[in-house]
C-alpha cells in the first residue's frame, strides 16, 4: 500500500493548458503540502493545508489553486500553463504541523513530472 | 532570510571511503532539522530528525549530527545502495504554526563498487 500517491506520474501538455494533479495519502495525517522541485533539485514549498483548511499559500502565480476535499486528499490545479511550470510537483503529509516536531515529519509521494512543451 | 547551503554538490566515493555532507543553514531560531534520501525518479524519504546542538542520530551506516550554525551526515563505508540524493531542511521557530520545511539544494552521493 503506497502511504502518499500521486497521479499521474508523468504529465505531457501544450502551452496554455489547463491541467490537474491528484494526490491522497492514507496515513491518517491532518496536514498535507505541494512542493514544486526545479531542474537542480531545489525543493519549494508551494502550498500546505490542515484538515482541509489552508494554512501555508506561498509566493505562488494565482493560476495554481489548490483544493482539498477531505483531509486525505490534496489536489493541484494549474490553468493557462507556461513553460516555465515544467517541473517536478511533489505531494507531502504529515500527521500534524504544529506540536511536537515528530508530528512534522513529512512524507513524500513519488512525484509527478510535468513538462510543458 | 531563512537560508540552508548544503555542500558539495556532488561527491563520488569508492567502496568503503567514509565521507561527510554539509549542512550550513541560517534560521531566525532552529526548531529542527531534517535529513531525507532521495532516489531518482522517487520522492524524498525520510532519515532522521535533529532538534539542538550536540545531538546525533545513526541508521546503519549514517551518522547525522548537529551545531548551532551547520549539520553533517556521516557517511562510514559506504556502499552502492547508498547512492542517491541526500537533502537538508530546516524548520524555524517562527514556522511553528505552519510546520514549513526550507529545503538546501541537495547533495548527489555516487559510491562506485
Amino acid at each position: 500500500d503506497t502511504a502518499v500517491s500521486q497521479t499521474p506520474k508523468y504529465l505531457v501538455t501544450q502551452m496554455g493548458n489547463d491541467k490537474s494533479i491528484k494526490c491522497e495519502q492514507n496515513l491518517g495525517h491532518d496536514t498535507m503540502y505541494w512542493y514544486k522541485q526545479d531542474s537542480k533539485k531545489f525543493l519549494k514549498i508551494m502550498f500546505s493545508y490542515n484538515n482541509k483548511e489552508l494554512i501555508i499559500n506561498e509566493t505562488v502565480p494565482n493560476r495554481f489553486s489548490p483544493k482539498s476535499p477531505d483531509k486525505a486528499h490534496l489536489n493541484l490545479h494549474i490553468n493557462s500553463l507556461e513553460l516555465g511550470d515544467s517541473a517536478v510537483y511533489f505531494c507531502a503529509s504529515s500527521q500534524d504541523f504544529g506540536g511536537g516536531l515528530a508530528k512534522n515529519i513529512q512524507y513524500f509521494g513519488a512525484g509527478t513530472r510535468l513538462s510543458v512543451l | 532570510e531563512d537560508q540552508v547551503t548544503q555542500s558539495p554538490e556532488a561527491l563520488r566515493l569508492q567502496e568503503g571511503e567514509s565521507s561527510s555532507l554539509n549542512c550550513s543553514y541560517t534560521v531566525s531560531g532552529l526548531r529542527g532539522l531534517f535529513w531525507y534520501r532521495q532516489d531518482p525518479g522517487k520522492g524524498p524519504e525520510f532519515l532522521f530528525t535533529l532538534y539542538s546542538a550536540g545531538e546525533e542520530k545513526e541508521k546503519e551506516r549514517l551518522k547525522a549530527t548537529l551545531t548551532k550554525k551547520e549539520s553533517f551526515l556521516h557517511i562510514t563505508a559506504p556502499k552502492p545502495e547508498d547512492s542517491a540524493t541526500y537533502l537538508c531542511a530546516v524548520q524555524a521557530k517562527g514556522s511553528s504554526n505552519t510546520g514549513k520545511l526550507i529545503f538546501g539544494q541537495g547533495t548527489t552521493l555516487q559510491v562506485k563498487p
